[in-house]
């Protein structure tokens, strides 16, 4: 079926330091989007990027579809960036978006 | 810009019972979602409508039923809860299209006695 495959699963930054996260996709995307997931579960999303490079402040969002890959860089991380960042491809299919998601990964910045 | 609403945030249930969940979007979006997370597992889409009345099934309906009463609401009704289920219901919107972002609510807490 469509898988996602996302990694690092977790990774551990000491703060200043950058992050690079990945995702894969098995099958053909219409585009994909990146979410952080706050601590209590609520989901905010970051990019949502069809193709291309898009920047907001210290993150960067990279897809390229030909590659079926994604990727976001988290420039000198803070301890406030700390918490699970999930990709998702975004399946159109005539009848609605379907967004499939990775597992995640689970960040965390110290001191 | 607009709001997702959730309610209720924690919902608790006893084995075989019947619980309805219950989304509500000022977007004005068509389109809206049903999500079910497990811890350390990524969203699995359950129901989605395009709009008022239409209901698609994700890859998770079984268990379930929804309804889309009006464009701004959508309830997902888990038929027969399961005994020590835990999970995360999520809600989202987005407009109908090719390229269409989701935005998602704050999400209902589920867990069953």
């Amino acid at each position: 079926g469509q898988q996602v495959q996302q990694s690092p699963a977790s990774l551990v930054l000491q703060e200043g330091e950058n992050a690079e996260l990945q995702c894969n996709f098995s099958t053909s995307l219409n585009s994909m989007q990146w979410f952080y997931q706050r601590p209590e579960g609520s989901l905010v999303s970051l990019f949502y990027n069809p193709s291309g490079t898009k920047q907001s402040g210290r993150l960067t969002s990279t897809t390229v579809i030909k590659e079926r890959r994604s990727s976001l860089h988290i420039s000198s991380s803070q301890i406030t960036d700390s918490g699970t960042y999930l990709c998702a491809m975004d399946l159109y299919g005539g009848s609605g978006n379907k967004l499939i998601f990775g597992t995640g990964t689970l960040l965390s910045v110290k001191p | 810009g607009g709001i997702i609403t959730q309610t209720p945030k924690f919902l608790i249930g006893q084995e075989g019972q019947k619980l309805t969940l219950k989304c509500q979007q000022n977007f004005n979006h068509d389109t809206m979602y049903w999500y079910r997370q497990d811890s350390g597992k990524g969203l699995r889409l359950i129901y989605y409508s395009i709009t008022e009345n239409d209901l698609q099934k994700g890859d998770l309906s079984e268990g379930y039923d929804a309804s889309r009463e009006k464009k701004s609401s959508f309830s997902l009704t888990v038929t027969s809860a399961q005994k020590n289920e835990m999970a995360v219901f999520l809600c989202a919107s987005s407009i109908v299209g090719n390229y269409a972002e989701q935005f998602f609510g704050p999400g209902t807490r589920l867990t069953v006695l």
